[in-house]
Order: structure tokens, then C-alpha cells, then sequence
């Protein structure tokens, strides 16, 4: 069964950083493009970035509104993709998910259930 | 960026009800839209990818169409598990996407 699960989220201060983590299982983790996708309350969905697979020269992109400030990784030998988060800002509070592809022409799919981020002081 | 661009933003319809989602790119994306469903509290799935490809274990109720810059999902009869959020998303270049939602009521 294909499954992910994150996990890292809480509560933060602003300017603090956190690391949110993405156990993979049920696929062939370093084959595939992994994202991150995150949902402010009551919002919509928006794209932070993706980390293409070696076969992709690693490639990652991000969003303009976390680029600088978010470093998407992956460690393929324990199917795990993370997303560093520093200098965070109120705005960045919403439940984050992490997606299999998502990459050019890709489509993101299983997702995990979401880690919630609530940066305030 | 592309933008995209959803409608209605909100509907409400009955049980066997046809319904309609449209969605627009602000510039071409040949076929490269994807829909999803999302139910409250949960993550969204996806329906639909590269516009017309019905992802496996998806009700064949659940149909998408178009090209180039407008897209429709369309689902043939509303059944009660259908009450969800809709989005669209494009995948043509980055940034990628979503549309703003589509929420189907009763």
C-alpha cells in the first residue's frame, strides 16, 4: 500500500525554524519526484516546491513566497523527503502535506495526511 | 505564473444531479490540468489527471475534458459521497498551480 506519513509539525515563533519530515512506503522512493503542498485554514491549496529524483539531477523548485527561506531535501536510503522551514512567518501557518510527483507534466499522488504549522507568539 | 481560475466557486445541487466544474489557465497548458477532491479534514486525491485520465479506483462518474486553456470536470450523477471541494491544478510550469476551489453542497 502506498503511504505517507509526515510528521514535525506544532506550534512555533515567528523567525524560529522547523522540520518537517515524510516517510515513504509501499513504493520505490528514489524513482519519483516528491512536493510539498500546504492548506492555510480555511484556504486553498498551494504548491511550496518539489525535489526531482536522482534520475533528475535532484532538481528542486520552490514557491517564490518560500524560496530562501525553505530547503526541500530527501534521503532516498530511508525513503524519507523533508522540508527545512526557517525565518517563519505568521503567513506560513497551515497543515502541510507532503505528495509523491508533482514535478513537470506529473500530477501528485497518494498524499499524507498533513502535519499542522502554527507559527505564532 | 499561471494563473488558474475556477467556476463556479461554490454549488449546490441534489443526489443524480449532473454537475459541472469549469476551469481556466491564463495561458496555455496543452493537457497538463489535473483535478482533485477534497473532503473536510482530509487530504485531497486526485480524479483526473492530464485532463481526461480517469486515476484507477475513481468512479467512472467522474469525467474531465479540454485543452490548451479550458477544462471542465464533470460528474454524471451526484451521489451523496461526491460532497466534497473540487480543485484544479496545472503541472505545465512552475510555479505550479491550483485553482481557487469549487465547493459542491447540497
Amino acid at each position: 500500500e502506498l503511504q505517507l506519513v509526515e510528521s514535525g509539525g506544532g506550534l512555533v515563533q515567528p523567525g524560529r525554524s522547523l522540520r518537517l519530515s515524510c516517510a515513504a512506503s509501499g513504493f520505490t522512493f528514489g524513482d519519483y519526484a516528491m512536493s510539498w503542498v500546504r492548506q492555510a485554514p480555511g484556504k486553498g491549496l498551494e504548491w511550496v516546491g518539489f525535489i526531482r529524483s536522482k534520475a533528475y539531477g535532484v532538481t528542486i523548485e520552490y514557491a517564490a513566497s518560500v524560496k530562501g527561506r525553505f530547503t526541500i531535501s530527501r534521503d532516498d536510503s530511508k525513503s524519507i523527503a523533508y522540508l527545512q522551514m526557517n525565518s517563519l512567518k505568521t503567513e506560513d501557518t497551515a497543515v502541510y502535506y507532503c505528495t509523491r510527483g508533482g514535478s513537470y507534466y506529473g500530477w501528485f499522488d497518494p498524499w499524507g495526511q498533513g502535519t499542522l504549522v502554527t507559527v505564532s507568539s | 505564473d499561471i494563473q488558474m481560475t475556477q467556476s463556479p466557486s461554490s454549488l449546490a445541487a441534489s443526489v443524480g444531479d449532473r454537475v459541472t466544474i469549469t476551469c481556466r489557465a491564463s495561458q496555455s497548458i496543452s493537457s497538463y490540468l489535473n483535478w482533485y477532491q477534497q473532503k473536510p479534514g482530509k487530504a485531497p486525491k486526485v480524479l483526473i489527471y492530464t485532463a481526461s485520465t480517469l486515476q484507477s479506483g475513481v468512479p467512472s462518474r467522474f469525467s474531465g475534458s479540454g485543452s490548451g486553456t479550458d477544462f471542465t470536470l464533470t460528474i454524471s450523477s451526484l451521489q451523496p459521497e461526491d460532497f466534497a471541494t473540487y480543485y484544479c491544478q496545472q503541472s505545465y510550469s512552475t510555479p505550479l498551480t491550483f485553482g481557487g476551489g469549487t465547493k459542491v453542497e447540497i
